[in-house]
């Protein structure tokens, strides 16, 4: 079956620590893979994409690469911000149209960003 | 073009009573998905419905809960006789095409 695992939180960094935030997964064919930030309050918002094995999402920072050799999709940042401070949330797609693309979801991992 | 819209944002309920949650798609987007998210917890699958069509409610509990897309309007995730345990926060997000989802604020239903 299709599932996410992600590092637990919560992760706190002082202002431009490096970040990684681990994501496995398990997959029956060729998923894609996502981030998506929720910030206080607010509902979920895409960070950044990955469709295919080797391809790297980036987006205000952030980057994560697609490695089907440890079906991983860490998430990475150099030097992170404040305002970087919200849940983040790896996910999955499994591109089965026949079943609506179905999303899996991880846990999510609370960041922290401290001045 | 106007992101994912849901109402109400915030919804208090005393157990028993329903609630209704309304979620309007992006224009030009036919599939829609519920997810609920419990407090300190992710989000849970619930329902995914094309025009007029569930297609797969496997996340969706098996009492109480009902979902909707209609032709025309919004799409409504209904519970009835809400009890305490329902209270968490549901999102709704759309799809173009089934596959990049967006998603909308969330209700924060709260029963009482």
């Amino acid at each position: 079956g299709n599932s996410v695992t992600q590092m637990e939180g919560p992760v706190t960094l002082s202002e431009e620590a490096f970040l990684t935030i681990n994501c496995t997964y398990t997959a029956t064919g060729y998923p894609s893979l996502f981030w998506y930030v929720q910030y206080p309050g607010e509902g979920l918002q895409l960070l950044l994409k990955a469709t295919k094995a080797d391809d790297k999402g980036s987006n205000k920072g952030f980057e994560a690469t697609y490695r089907k050799e440890t079906t991983s999709f860490h998430l990475e940042k150099g030097s992170v911000q404040v305002s970087d401070s919200a849940v983040y949330f790896c996910a999955l797609s499994d591109n089965q149209s026949n079943t609506g693309n179905q999303f899996y979801f991880g846990t999510g991992t609370s960041l922290t960003v401290i001045p | 073009n106007a992101g994912v819209m849901q109402n109400p944002r915030h919804l208090v309920r005393r157990r028993g009573q329903e609630a209704r949650l309304r979620c309007s798609p992006m224009k030009g987007h036919s599939h829609v998905y519920w997810y609920r998210q419990l407090p300190e917890e992710g989000l849970k699958f619930m329902v995914y419905l094309q025009k007029e069509n569930i297609i797969d409610e496997s996340g969706m509990p098996k009492e109480r809960f009902s979902a909707e897309f209609p032709k025309e309007g919004p799409s409504i995730l209904r519970i009835q006789q809400v009890v305490r345990g329902d209270s968490a926060a549901y999102f709704c997000a759309s799809s173009p095409q089934g596959n990049e989802q967006f998603f909308g604020p969330g209700t924060r239903l709260t029963v009482l």
